[in-house]
Order: structure tokens, then sequence, then C-alpha cells
């Protein structure tokens, strides 16, 4: 089975532009998730779908963070206009809702990005 | 914020020893989980334990959870080099959203 795709895996821009990050999940998962690891920490949970809604997204800056799932498969998470302390990798993880598995979460490679 | 710390923050060990870290969290749990992530790889998922449950075991991994003391361990045995990675705990309160620790950095010399 494939496992989660992100792209792309680096990105530099410099702070005020904006940036896209895309996640496709492991196929059947229904629930996705984007995570923040800054250099030196563990990974900060951003936002949760469950198909296309938002299950939770409380610690998402959405000043200028903003993400999407259309259709409940892809999802999309963007951050305009884009600060220094950004900088971070941005892993998207996708788990099933049901069966052995329904607890553990499969991570993509993450996207690198550096903020000058 | 934080869930957990983890305990050492690096540990330098030879092949063939046991690495034990440790982790503690600050709410009540459903479950925690262990998650491996190597120099340019992704997190691996490699143990989950649940809330009433105080040991559990896989392959060389050994995992223990004390709900009381809001801890749990992680021991790896026999390690080899290939072992050397970032450790991570991770709780989840039942809503499947997780909370890291601050990882432990485990070095493996050949």
């Amino acid at each position: 089975e494939a496992g989660v795709a992100q792209s792309p895996r680096y990105k530099i821009i410099e702070k005020r532009q904006s940036v896209a990050f895309w996640c496709n999940p492991i196929s059947g998962h229904a629930t996705l998730y984007w995570y923040q690891q800054i250099l030196g920490q563990g990974p900060k949970l951003l936002i949760q779908f469950q198909n296309n809604g938002v299950v939770d997204d409380s610690q998402l800056p959405k000043d200028r963070f903003s993400a999407e799932r259309l259709k409940g498969v892809d999802s999309t998470l963007k951050i305009q206009p884009a600060k220094l302390e950004d900088s971070a990798v941005y892993l998207c993880a996708s788990s099933p809702l049901g069966g052995r598995t329904y607890y553990e979460q499969y991570f993509g490679p993450g996207t690198r990005l550096t903020v000058t | 914020s934080q869930q957990g710390e983890e305990d050492p923050q690096a540990l330098s060990i030879q092949e063939g020893e046991n690495a034990t870290m440790n982790c503690s969290y600050k709410t009540s749990i459903n479950n925690l989980q262990w998650y491996r992530q190597n120099s340019g790889r992704g997190l691996v998922h490699l143990i989950l334990i649940r809330s009433n449950e105080r040991e559990k075991h896989s392959g060389r991994l050994r995992v223990t959870l004390d709900t009381s003391k809001k801890s749990s361990s992680l021991l790896i045995t026999a390690s080899r080099a290939a072992d050397t990675a970032s450790y991570f705990c991770a709780t989840d309160t039942g809503r499947r959203a997780l909370t890291f620790g601050s990882g432990t950095r485990l070095q493996v010399q050949p």
C-alpha cells in the first residue's frame, strides 16, 4: 500500500510571502492531520480533519494559516504571510476510521520550510 | 504545547547494549504511543499501549505505563546501529490527535 505523499519536500521563501503544501493520505484513511515540527522539538498538531470536516483546529494560527480538505481526500495547508518563526517541517499524517490500527497514525516525509 | 517531557534528551550507547528512555505526561490519556524518526525520514509508529495496560512487548521493544505517575518507559534491547534515531512518546486522550513529547536522540555506536 502506498504511503502518505507530500509535496514539495523543500521550500525556501522570504518572509511575508505565501506558501502552500499538499498532502495525499493513504487510500481509504478518513482522518488526516497536519503537524508542525520545529527543529529540536516534537511535532505539534495544527489541524485534524475527518473526511472533509474539521475536528480540531484549536492550535492553528488562523490569522495566517489555512487548511482545506476537498472531497475528503487530498489536503492543502497554506501560510500567508509567512513569518521567520514558521520555519519548520510540516508533517501530514492519516489514520483509518476503524480496524486494528485505528489509533495509529501514518506520517508522510514532510515538507521542510525555510523562511528567510 | 508539549504534553510530555522525555528523559534523557540524548543517549549514546554501544551496539548490543539496552537503551531506556522515559516519558512523562500531564493529562489523562486513552493510550500512549512511541514513534521513531530517522534523519531524513518521517515518523514511524513503533508501539501503542492503552491506559488499562501496564506493559507491552513487540520484538526488541518493551513499553511500560504507570498512569498513577503519568509516566512511560521504552526499552530497546540488544540495540543495533540501525536503531540510531529520535524517539518520541505521544499521548492520545481519545480524540486520536497526538500530543508529542520533546524526544530522545539515541545514538548507537557500532
